[in-house]
């Protein structure tokens, strides 16, 4: 095990297009976090799981925004019809239990919407 | 609302002198603080954490309620501890356990 892996590293997209991110977090860990980070900013929490429920979202995850983590493993973050504004670092984490001794973040995978 | 402040977006010192890294806070229950460094090139990790009372690489930080405050020192910076420092506030007890980071402070050390 590798730690938290994220794929792509990069996506280059075109406003209006879907994209989807992939995240592998550390296998023995039943949480799973979705946050985003641009310039200047620490990161932003999006949405989690436990195992494979979705437990909270952000009133930043707008309805073009999805995640899923069908067997609670890996996870999936889509954004559909993609906006400038979508441009952003989105980082995985996972955590065992509450996360009180601390999170794995992956690397994330940064996003540029020309 | 909860929140996490941290004043200065660079902090630039001398290797060797002290350093301290501020980190405020807003939140009315119970909380788990965290400090956490990206270095260039680097995923973002765990530095320490407030509950373990550790020491890692010789920083510090001591959680004061009064001053809802979460300050990581250190005595004798390092050039190697140039690096991104975000402070980060979790609620366990309350609203499942996400954290909360601050903006961010570049730590800079100069040889």
């Amino acid at each position: 095990d590798t730690g938290v892996s994220q794929d792509p590293r990069h996506k280059i997209t075109k406003r209006g297009q879907n994209v989807t991110f992939r995240c592998d977090p550390i296998s023995e860990h039943n949480r799973l976090y979705w946050y985003r980070q641009t310039l200047g900013q620490g990161p932003e929490f999006l949405t989690y799981f436990q195992n494979e429920a979705q437990l909270e979202k952000s009133r930043l995850l707008s309805d073009r925004f999805s995640a899923e983590r069908p067997k609670g493993s890996f996870s999936t973050l889509e954004i559909q019809r993609t906006e400038q504004g979508d441009s952003a670092m989105y980082l995985c984490a996972s955590s065992l239990g509450s996360g009180n001794h601390g999170y794995t973040f992956g690397s994330g995978t940064r996003l540029t919407v020309v | 609302a909860q929140r996490v402040t941290q004043p200065e977006k660079l902090l630039s010192v001398f290797k060797g002198a002290p350093v301290e890294l501020k980190c405020n806070y807003s939140y009315s229950g119970s909380p788990e603080l965290f400090w956490y460094v990206q270095y260039s090139r680097q995923r973002l990790q765990l530095l320490l954490r407030h509950i373990s009372r550790e020491s890692i690489k010789g920083f510090t930080a001591d959680l004061n309620k009064g001053e809802t405050s979460f300050h990581l020192k250190k005595p004798f910076a390092q050039e190697e501890d140039s690096a991104m420092y975000y402070c980060a506030l979790s609620d366990y007890g309350g609203s499942q356990g996400n954290l909360i980071f601050g903006k961010g402070t570049k730590l800079s050390v100069k040889p």
